[in-house]
């Protein structure tokens, strides 16, 4: 397909457990971005990655949140030691990267810390 | 203060009401605007870009004041089917786009 692709779509764990979660963006987009949202809340800027520069890690909570992308294309978001409050939807988008450039947005992992 | 800035709404409007909503942002250097949509549970779709010139696409307006830092989006003819969060997004260093809280509209008959 040719739009953002985010697995799994659905992630049960417990409490503790390390999770990760995929994002494949779209061919050829340079920019990279992860949010989360709690339900009836906004989205939550985690991390930015723009081509080949230093992300922008700004948004991460805390140190168990990390995020890498290889090869300019696949990201993944990893939680460590999973707490009930990372429970929420974690949302990939992505963009050519220029000014004016639109996000396309993934449908997102539901995450369930138990 | 947040880089970009909205009322949460809900703003509840009849149909066929003409509803508008503001958004502040901080950055003076922020060159693209964007309006998206979310519905309950999806994930945010394009809405429309907010040019200088302003920009209208049928029933829905954008515009942007640089003097007072603010983009606006006017629904005219209120539809059920526009009952949603609308999020105003505004580029800030390094083309990072940062998205506002959103709205919560709601339509009813």
């Amino acid at each position: 397909g040719a739009g953002v692709s985010q697995s799994p779509s659905n992630k049960v764990t417990e409490k503790g457990k390390d999770v990760e979660l995929r994002c494949d963006p779209i061919s050829g987009h340079t920019a990279l971005y992860w949010y989360r949202q709690s339900l009836g809340q906004g989205l939550e800027f985690l991390i930015y990655f723009q081509g080949n520069s230093a992300p922008d890690k700004s948004g991460l909570p805390s140190d168990r949140f990390s995020a890498e992308r290889t090869g300019g294309s696949v990201s993944t978001l990893t939680i460590q030691r999973t707490q009930q409050e990372d429970s929420a939807v974690y949302l990939c988008a992505s963009s050519r990267g220029r000014t004016n450039e639109k996000l396309f947005f993934g449908s997102g992992t539901q995450l369930s810390v138990l | 203060r947040k880089e970009v800035e909205q009322d949460p709404g809900p703003f509840n409007v009849p149909e066929g009401a003409t509803v508008a909503f503001n958004c502040t942002y901080s950055n003076s250097a922020s060159q693209s605007f964007f309006w998206y949509r979310q519905d309950c549970r999806k994930e945010p779709k394009l809405l429309m870009s907010v040019y200088s010139s302003g920009n209208e696409d049928g029933r829905f307006t954008a515009q942007l004041n640089r003097a007072s830092q603010y983009i606006s989006l006017l629904i005219r003819d209120s539809k059920l089917s526009d009952s949603a969060t609308y999020l105003c997004v505004g580029t800030g260093t390094a083309s990072k786009l940062t998205f506002g809280t959103g709205t919560r509209l709601q339509v009813t008959l």
